[in-house]
């Protein structure tokens, strides 16, 4: 089976700290994969896409990197906020399927 | 930019009634998806369709049923309503069903009492 595995379940920083978000996936044959941040109750707002010929995306203070042929992605948010206190989604799609596999999230809190 | 647009944003229904959620993709794009989130889940997929045709299935129940229509929206039909059935509906399109990103709408709510 396909599974999308987030470690650790939740994470709290204080603010200025680098975040490390980590998502392994137990099949190397993927399409892409997408970091999303989530606020309670909220909707998903994507943040990096990284198709399965990329090792890396960056926007702003995130940076996601893919090494397929482990099964990992890492998403890295630089001197963190109390903004960025959210729950942090990655997603699959892998190669034979259309949907995207989700991870159960990773639930950030940024300390002022 | 135009986005994925969802309606209604809030349902609440009582047991055994019937919804049904909107889905309006981003202009051309010809892809579906249904992912269901209840509390503290991760989102589950449902259903996706493609050039107006079912393309994938995952866990939906067999009282659960959609269509895409003529002008690419999708309509996620729900009958005999349970206390389950409470989550966090959101709909996703994108532009073919190879690589291309899926972009999220911003949910509905659907609460079953």
């Amino acid at each position: 089976k396909q599974e999308v595995t987030q470690i650790p379940a939740a994470l709290s920083v204080p603010e200025g700290e680098n975040l490390v978000l980590n998502c392994s996936f137990t099949d190397s044959a993927i399409y892409n994969l997408q970091w999303f941040r989530q606020d309670p109750g909220k909707g998903l707002t994507s943040l990096l896409l990284i198709q399965s010929s990329q090792r890396e995306q960056t926007s702003g203070r995130l940076n996601a990197s893919l090494d397929k042929s482990s099964g990992r992605s890492t998403l890295y948010i630089a001197a963190s906020q109390p903004g960025d206190s959210a729950t942090y989604l990655c997603a699959v799609r892998f190669s034979n399927d259309y949907k995207l596999s989700f991870g159960a999230g990773t639930t950030v809190t940024v300390r002022a | 930019a135009a986005g994925v647009i969802q309606s209604p944003r809030h349902l609440i229904k009582e047991k055994r009634e019937t919804a049904t959620l909107k889905c309006y993709p981003i202009p051309r794009h010809d892809t579906v998806y249904w992912y269901q989130q209840g509390p503290g889940q991760d989102p589950q997929f449902l259903i996706s369709f493609y050039e107006k045709m079912q393309s994938d299935k995952g866990s939906i129940p067999d009282r659960f049923s959609a269509q895409q229509f003529s002008d690419y929206h999708s309509e996620l039909n729900m009958s005999s309503l349970e206390l389950g059935d409470s989550a966090l509906y959101f709909c996703a399109s994108s532009r073919g069903q190879g690589v291309n990103e899926q972009y999220f709408g911003p949910g509905t709510r659907l609460t079953v009492t």
